[in-house]
């Protein structure tokens, strides 16, 4: 099956300082890809839809501008957590789908923030 | 009221024991349903797709009532493997819904 392949698996960083979490999809060309983000003994929540060449699609109650995503080619997404707090620490993960079938998942970010 | 809802649990059972998760979706507009295992800060991993006919792949039974929007998973003969958080899932669109997750703990 697909591959996605998500980095780094932790981070700690100090408050106010920028993350960038890559996804990319080994054998297979994600035209959209999905970021997730998941706090202790919660479901996981959509973030934002990104799609290739095109600007991502948020949820609402995601800032954008905290929240920078690009998917500038076919086998890259990219995540960078800007200025980020200590209510940012949470588990970020990465997939993308076919056909609302089955989605292929990275394996995940921790982040904390110190 | 959540797009989909689950027991927590945790659910503790000993070893071979039959135990079953239920799962309750809002949105009569769910399309296709899924159950996921997750394990403690991993990815989720697909168990099974969930029919309206139901469908068994060995120890586990998905089962699907589109009428009362209520999705069940069966384990049978539980193994000590098969702690982990299990998420029910649902399509809306092209997005993924989660449930919170129900977590198993199997004792030996």
């Amino acid at each position: 099956g697909a591959v996605v392949s998500q980095h780094p698996s932790w981070v700690i960083c100090k408050s106010g300082t920028s993350v960038k979490i890559e996804c990319r999809s080994l054998d297979f060309q994600a035209t959209t890809m999905f970021w997730y983000r998941q706090f202790p003994k919660q479901s996981l929540m959509l973030m934002a839809t990104s799609n290739e060449g095109s600007k991502a699609t948020y949820e609402q109650g995601v800032e954008k501008d905290k929240f920078l995503i690009n998917h500038a080619s076919l086998t890259l997404s990219t995540l960078t957590v800007t200025s980020a707090h200590p209510e940012d620490s949470s588990f970020y993960i990465c997939s993308f789908g076919r056909n609302n079938e089955k989605l292929f998942f990275g394996s995940g970010t921790q982040l904390s923030v110190l | 009221r959540k797009e989909v809802e689950q027991d927590p649990g945790p659910f503790n059972v000993p070893e071979g024991a039959t135990v079953a998760f239920n799962c309750t979706y809002s949105n009569s507009a769910s399309q296709s349903f899924f159950w996921y295992r997750q394990d403690c800060r991993k990815e989720p991993k697909l168990l099974m797709s969930v029919y309206s006919s139901g469908n068994e792949d060995g120890r586990f039974t998905a089962q699907l009532n589109r009428a009362s929007q209520y999705i069940s998973l069966l384990i049978r003969d539980s193994k000590l493997s098969d702690s982990a958080t299990y998420l029910c899932v649902v399509t809306l669109g092209n997005k993924l819904v989660f449930g919170a997750g129900t977590i198993l703990r199997v004792k030996s």
